[in-house]
């Protein structure tokens, strides 16, 4: 069974500091890669995705991610956090001809002055 | 392009009530997959429409249907409302290649927010 587990529920960071957000998953074949974020009130936004090739992808908002498998982790992380990135952050799993996407719980981000 | 709509955006229901969600996909997108959020939770899969018929379905009971229509329009019907059923209801497109066309991606609305009382 795929499974997505993001240990940290809350985070709260300062504005100008780093942010990683930590996304372990659990899937039987060769996993494709999601985070999303939410905003409140609104639908979930893809930030980046990782299919194959370089473990590191880049993504919209300065985002970026790393695909570990010897760790089933794909972390989410960012140099220098803003106000405007005070949201829900999920993690999403799918695969080859796996038509859903399994999600994690969340972390919500607060940003503090 | 105004993106994947979804209608209405908020709902109130009585449980036992019907109730019918609707999405219209993205310019160009043929797929469209319902997800329940419920408060503080992840999304949860629901099912997926192709070419009008359910493609995979998660874990839901058969309480919650669909339908995909012609012009790739899709509804998520759900009969026999329980409070549980509380949550808001998104709906994505993508293209039919999502995962084997590795160029693509869902798309999602803003969803729908059930209240059932």
């Amino acid at each position: 069974a795929q499974s997505v587990t993001q240990p940290d529920i809350h985070i709260t960071v300062s504005e100008g500091a780093s942010l990683e957000l930590r996304c372990n998953y659990s899937y039987g074949a060769t996993p494709y890669l999601f985070w999303y974020v939410q905003s409140p009130g609104q639908g979930l936004q893809l930030l980046l995705k990782y299919f194959s090739g370089d473990t590191l992808v880049q993504g919209i908002k300065g985002f970026e991610a790393e695909f570990k498998r010897s760790q089933s982790s794909f972390n989410l992380r960012k140099p220098s956090v803003h106000w405007s990135d005070a949201a829900e952050y999920f993690c999403a799993v799918g695969g080859f001809n796996d038509y859903k996407l399994s999600f994690g719980a969340g972390t919500t981000v607060t940003v503090r002055a | 392009d105004a993106g994947v709509t979804q209608s209405p955006t908020h709902l109130i229901k009585t449980r036992g009530q019907q109730v019918t969600l609707r999405c219209s996909p993205k310019s160009g997108h043929d797929t469209v997959s319902w997800y329940q959020q419920a408060l503080g939770q992840g999304p949860q899969f629901i099912f997926q429409y192709y070419e009008e018929e359910e493609r995979q379905r998660g874990n839901f009971p058969d309480r919650f249907s669909g339908h995909q229509f012609p012009n790739y329009s899709s509804e998520l019907n759900v009969n026999a409302l329980l409070l549980g059923d509380s949550a808001l209801y998104l709906c994505a497109s993508s293209l039919r290649e999502f995962f084997g066309g590795r160029n693509t991606e869902a798309f999602f609305g803003q969803g729908t927010r059930l209240t059932v009382v």
